[in-house]
């Protein structure tokens, strides 16, 4: 597609369940970021995947937290048995790794536990 | 840890008037910095800087690096309500291939 499409934009789930959140980056976009957003904050870096490298999983707060690639183009963010503090807009974004390193973000996904 | 402090967190100005953003960060490692704007969802890019003193330019946004003293700056002449956004600053450190953000300005432009 012609942008970074992330779905569903918006997900309420209740806590203890499991969400996944999906990301299609820009055709031919080698690297894939997920940042998350709370309400107020700057973007704090979650994964960072980059062809067929090891992901750089440094940013996940917690194990609950975890992030596939599939054949190098969608990802998913997995968040398991969420809890309240989980609730934040999750943003993916790509980049075609030319060394810039300018990232185009898609719109989110804003996650509401309760 | 990196870090990238933007002032001030907020800004509201009227019409027409100049505003200045300000960006900091650490030396350590540094590769380049990075503005965005960010209105309702998707931050939208805006200016990449590498070198000291040049100035980058979009119509009325203008920004500069100056790597002596680590800041960068934004400003935005004759504002319209369509500036009010959130800010974003961000920085590039070499061996890390991550966006490190700060927490951004939010801009109020009052008609």
């Amino acid at each position: 597609g012609a942008g970074v499409s992330q779905s569903p934009s918006n997900k309420v789930t209740e806590k203890g369940k499991d969400v996944e959140l999906r990301c299609d980056p820009i055709s031919g976009h080698t690297a894939l970021y997920w940042y998350r957003q709370s309400l107020g904050q700057g973007l704090e870096f979650l994964i960072y995947f980059q062809g067929n490298s090891a992901p750089d999983k440094s940013g996940l707060p917690s194990d609950r937290f975890s992030a596939e690639r599939t054949g190098g183009s969608v990802s998913t963010l997995t968040i398991q048995r969420t809890q309240q503090e989980d609730s934040a807009v999750y943003l993916c974004a790509s980049s075609s790794y030319s060394g810039a390193n300018v990232l185009t973000f898609g719109a989110g996904s804003r996650l509401t536990v309760l | 840890e990196d870090k990238v402090v933007q002032s001030p967190l907020s800004l509201v100005v009227h019409e027409g008037d100049t505003v200045t953003l300000n960006c900091s960060y650490e030396v350590t490692n540094f590769r380049s910095l990075l503005w965005y704007k960010q209105e309702k969802k998707a931050p939208t890019f805006l200016f990449m800087l590498t070198s000291s003193g040049i100035e980058k330019k979009s119509g009325r946004l203008s920004s500069i690096l100056d790597k002596k003293e680590l800041f960068s700056i934004l400003n935005i002449t004759a504002t319209q309500t369509g500036d009010s956004a959130v800010y974003l600053c961000a920085v590039l450190y070499f061996g890390n291939e991550k966006l490190t953000f700060g927490t951004g300005t939010r801009l109020t432009i009052i008609p």
